[in-house]
């Protein structure tokens, strides 16, 4: 099965700084990769998908990129501000598209 | 536009009772899913639904039925509930295969 890797160690940075996120899976190449946003005691929120067959992604001030040699993703959020404080998820498709693996998520601290 | 509304968002249990976790959408979503978060292992996929009459399971199905007798409604049974079901469960639905997945608020359930 899919396992999705993501660095359980918070992320500290300072505001206006580029945060960089990495996401490893270990099986298959998905066809889609998504990457969510969840604040604590709530759902995660949808930010972006990128599909194998694009290179990278931008959405505002977030980028994603995915690497099908890697096996990874990197996922950018530029001149960063506090309020982008939360934890972000990477998640994979299945190949039938019709179930999620989601990886542990990694924690997003941004100090002014 | 309510989106998907999980009821209830807290509940405490002792173990051996049963109870049922309500999950909604009303975007007409045929892709429905239940998953459990636990610290340290991101969510994990629980049982999951392509359409009304039809369901499946996911990584961790044991001791969780479903049913999918409407597009609407996706409900979670605990038949018998243990210390080990202890966590938050977000129901979250999709609009068809390959696409974003909403999440509701998510239920934290404690059983004692």
């Amino acid at each position: 099965s899919q396992k999705i890797e993501q660095n359980s160690e918070a992320l500290n940075i300072q505001e206006g700084k580029t945060a960089t996120l990495t996401c490893n899976y270990t099986n298959y190449s998905p066809a889609y990769l998504q990457w969510y946003r969840q604040d604590p005691g709530r759902g995660p929120v949808f930010l972006l998908l990128i599909r194998e067959n694009e290179k990278e992604k931008r959405k505002e001030r977030l980028k994603v990129t995915f690497d099908t040699t890697l096996k990874q993703s990197l996922f950018h959020i530029t001149a960063s501000q506090p309020a982008d404080s939360a934890t972000y998820l990477c998640a994979v498709l299945s190949a039938a598209g019709n179930k999620l693996t989601f990886g542990g998520g990694t924690r997003v601290l941004v100090k002014p | 536009n309510a989106g998907v509304t999980q009821t209830p968002k807290f509940q405490v249990l002792k173990t051996g009772q049963s109870m049922t976790l309500q999950c909604a959408q009303d975007m007409n979503h045929e892709y429905m899913s239940w998953y459990r978060q636990d610290p340290g292992m991101g969510l994990r996929l629980i049982h999951y639904s392509v359409g009304a009459g039809i369901t499946d399971q996911g990584e961790v199905p044991n001791g969780y039925n479903v049913s999918r007798s409407t597009t609407e409604d996706f409900p979670l049974r605990l038949l018998s509930a243990a210390p080990s079901q202890t966590s938050v469960y977000f129901c979250a639905s999709s609009p068809e295969k390959n696409t974003e997945a909403f999440f509701g608020q998510g239920t934290r359930l404690t059983v004692v």
